[in-house]
C-alpha cells in the first residue's frame, strides 16, 4: 500500500491564481482531513469528510473548498491565493472505528 | 473550549539524557490522547496513544499515561537518542462526528551527540 499521497510536493502561485491540491489514500479509509501547518501553530483542520460525497468545514476554512467525489479522493481547492495561504499542507485520513489518523507528505505552498 | 496545550521548545539534550515534553488538555468528555512524531521533511506519525484514563501508550522507548485528574499525558524517554530528534505532537480526539484530532503547537526536541 502507498498509504496517504499528496500531490503536488511544492508549489508556488501569485496571488490570485487558483490550484487543487490532490489526497488520494489505498486505505479504504472512510473520514479524511486537510490541515495546514503553521510555525507555531501546530496542525489547523480546514475541512474534512466522513464519507464518499460529504464535506464540512473545520476550524480555518475560508479561503479554501473541497469535494469528495471517491471515496480515495480529497481535493483542496483555492480559487483565488493569497499570500496568507502560504503555508505547508497535510491531508490525513481515519479508518472507521479506529483513531490512529494517518498522514500524507506534506504539499508545500508559497503564494507571492 | 476543547485544546491542547504543550511546553514550547525548543528542547536541546545531550544523547542519553531524560526527556520530559509536558502536555495537558482541555476537553468535554473522554477523548483519546495522542502523541505525533514528525520528522524533517514528513507528515506526522502516531508514536504512541492512550484511549482511557491511568492507560500507559508507549513505544520506541517513549512513555505517556493518560492522568485524568491532572488532565495530562506528559511525554517521556529515559534516555534519547540523536535520531530522536524531532517536532512532537500532543493531540486529542472527540469521538462527537467526525474524530476530529485537536493538535497542540508542537514541540522541536534537539538531540546533541
Amino acid at each position: 500500500n502507498a498509504g496517504v499521497t499528496q500531490t503536488p510536493k511544492f508549489r508556488v502561485l501569485k496571488t490570485g491564481q487558483s490550484m487543487t491540491l490532490l489526497c488520494a489514500q489505498d486505505m479504504n479509509h472512510e473520514y479524511m482531513y486537510w490541515y495546514r501547518q503553521d510555525p507555531g501553530m501546530g496542525l489547523r483542520l480546514i475541512h474534512y469528510s466522513v464519507g464518499e460525497g460529504t464535506t464540512a468545514k473545520g476550524e480555518v476554512p475560508d479561503g479554501y473548498n473541497v469535494s469528495r467525489l471517491k471515496k480515495q479522493n480529497f481535493l483542496l481547492g483555492l480559487e483565488s491565493a493569497a499570500p496568507s495561504q502560504t503555508s505547508v499542507y497535510f491531508c490525513a485520513s481515519i479508518r472507521g472505528g479506529t483513531d490512529t489518523q494517518y498522514f500524507g507528505p506534506g504539499t508545500r505552498l508559497t503564494v507571492l | 473550549g476543547n485544546s491542547v496545550t504543550q511546553m514550547e521548545g525548543p528542547v536541546t539534550l545531550s544523547e542519553e539524557a531524560f526527556l520530559t515534553i509536558n502536555c495537558t488538555y482541555t476537553a468535554t468528555g473522554y477523548p483519546s490522547l495522542f502523541w505525533y512524531v514528525q520528522y524533517p521533511g514528513e507528515g506526522l506519525q502516531l508514536l504512541l496513544k492512550a484511549t482511557k484514563a491511568d492507560d500507559k501508550g508507549s513505544n520506541k522507548g517513549f512513555e505517556a499515561t493518560y492522568r485524568k485528574e491532572t488532565t495530562s499525558f506528559h511525554l517521556e524517554k529515559g534516555s534519547v537518542q540523536v535520531s530522536d530528534s524531532a517536532v512532537y505532537f500532543c493531540a486529542l480526539i472527540l469521538n462527537t462526528g467526525g474524530f476530529k484530532t485537536i493538535f497542540g503547537a508542537g514541540t522541536r526536541l534537539f538531540v546533541k551527540a
